[in-house]
């Protein structure tokens, strides 16, 4: 049973530029996660797909925005690149209900030079 | 605002000692409360989870975490560190289920020395 995979690994970008990353949830999930996490920080939740819509939002800009597939994968986009946004971005998977936990990928590292 | 807190940002202890990670929070209700473990440069993995009831939980790895809720805090602990035990840990919290977000604290990067 796969866990969640995220692709890339690793990403070097310039500013301005536009990065996708990309997850696939855990078997049987449908609601998926994503967090930023700064060097030396805790993971900061993005947002949240469930059912194609995003449900939940954290204090990101617009410049983040993302994407859920029929078969519940997820993309993030996240347009305009600043050196800020360098950071592992950790996708997360679950499903919907109140006892359930969150089951997180590797995560892409993120670099904008 | 709805929170958690590790006071601690970095904590030694030597192999074989007890450990013991510190997580206060912060909400308006009895949250879901969680302790993840990171290694360096990967994802997060749980160690254990609180939800409702037996307020002493256990879980993988030998850890174990008590939820106070007159102290409003989440410790988690192990009886005899391993060096394997060396990484990052994130208490994180959430209150309801379905479209909650669950919120991290800044973690607690521990060191194991012989």
């Amino acid at each position: 049973d796969a866990g969640v995979t995220q692709s890339p690994t690793h990403l070097i970008k310039t500013r301005g530029q536009q990065v996708t990353l990309r997850c696939s949830p855990k078997s049987g999930h449908d609601t998926v996660s994503w967090y930023q996490q700064a060097l030396g920080q805790g993971p900061q939740f993005i947002f949240q797909y469930y059912e194609e819509e995003e449900r939940q939002r954290g204090n990101f800009p617009d410049r983040f925005s993302g994407h859920q597939f029929p078969n519940y994968s997820s993309e993030l986009n996240v347009n305009a690149l600043l050196l800020g946004d360098s950071a592992l971005y950790l996708c997360a998977s679950s499903t919907t209900g109140a006892h359930e936990k969150l089951f997180f990928g590797s995560g892409t590292q993120l670099s904008v030079l | 605002a709805q929170s958690v807190t590790q006071p601690d940002i970095h904590i030694t202890v030597s192999e074989g000692a007890s450990l013991e990670l510190r997580c206060n929070y912060s909400y308006g209700a009895t949250p879901y409360l969680f302790w993840y473990v990171q290694s360096p440069g990967q994802g997060l993995q749980l160690l254990l989870k609180y939800f409702s009831g037996d307020t002493l939980v256990q879980g993988i790895k030998g850890f174990e975490a008590e939820f106070k809720r007159s102290q409003s805090s989440f410790n988690l602990r192990k009886p005899s560190v391993h060096w394997s035990d060396a990484a990052e840990y994130f208490c994180a919290g959430r209150v309801g289920g379905g479209y909650q977000k669950v919120t991290f604290g800044t973690g607690t990067k521990l060191q194991v020395i012989p």
